[in-house]
């Protein structure tokens, strides 16, 4: 049982560059999450899914695009890289309580 | 805006130590409050978790905390920290109305032997 997967596990590209990180779950959870990762200010959400087709943007989702066409996956695209988004990108998901499972996370460098 | 601070950002213990890591949260009605815990190179886990009822939780690992509403407070404590208990640890909310989590900056602990 994989539970959470995210790929590619590290990841270096251009500023300007197209870039799609990859989340799966194999839970069937309803709610889906991305965060990212950067030094002192903890785990911050991009954006979050409730269900298939549903997504709402969290507090950093400018330069961000998601979508969910099936329960199971929930991709994260950099529209054009920039450096500010060079990070730790976590991909989360929840079911009916409020916990969340996390992903072993992308190490996305933009140069 | 709704926030969790962290008050320790790097602590560094003797194995045997006691530890106790703050957490407090801005004020937003009411709360699901969790630990989570997150070893040199993996994915954040779950230590403990608050919903309601006996404000003082058990997680895993021998870790607690305490929920203290008047003082809108979620520290962290182990009586006795093991090297093994290196790591870095965020404490987060989910707000009333709210499903995602708000992260505190995690306090980075080095656990000496």
């Amino acid at each position: 049982d994989a539970g959470i997967t995210q790929s590619p596990r590290y990841k270096i590209t251009e500023t300007g560059r197209q870039v799609t990180l990859m989340c799966h779950q194999t839970w069937s959870h309803s709610y889906m999450f991305w965060y990212r990762q950067d030094l002192g200010h903890g785990l911050r959400l991009i954006y979050y899914s409730a269900a298939a087709d549903i997504t709402d943007k969290g507090e950093v989702p400018d330069g961000y695009v998601v979508s969910r066409s099936k329960t199971e996956n929930f991709p994260l695209t950099l529209e054009s890289a920039t450096r500010s988004q060079t990070s730790v990108y976590f991909c989360a998901s929840g079911g009916a309580v409020y916990e969340q499972y996390f992903g072993p996370g992308t190490r996305l460098t933009v140069t | 805006a709704q926030s969790v601070s962290q008050h320790n950002h790097h602590v560094i213990l003797s194995e045997a130590a006691s530890l106790e890591l703050g957490c407090n949260y801005s004020y937003g009605g009411t709360v699901n409050l969790f630990w989570y815990v997150q070893y040199p190179g993996q994915h954040l886990q779950l230590l403990l978790k608050y919903f309601s009822g006996d404000p003082l939780v058990k997680g895993i690992k021998g870790f607690e905390a305490e929920f203290i509403k008047s003082k809108f407070s979620f520290n962290l404590r182990k009586p006795s920290v093991q090297w093994s208990d290196t790591a870095e640890y965020f404490c987060a909310v989910i707000y009333t109305g709210r499903r995602a989590l708000t992260f505190g900056s995690g306090t980075r602990l080095q656990v000496q032997p």
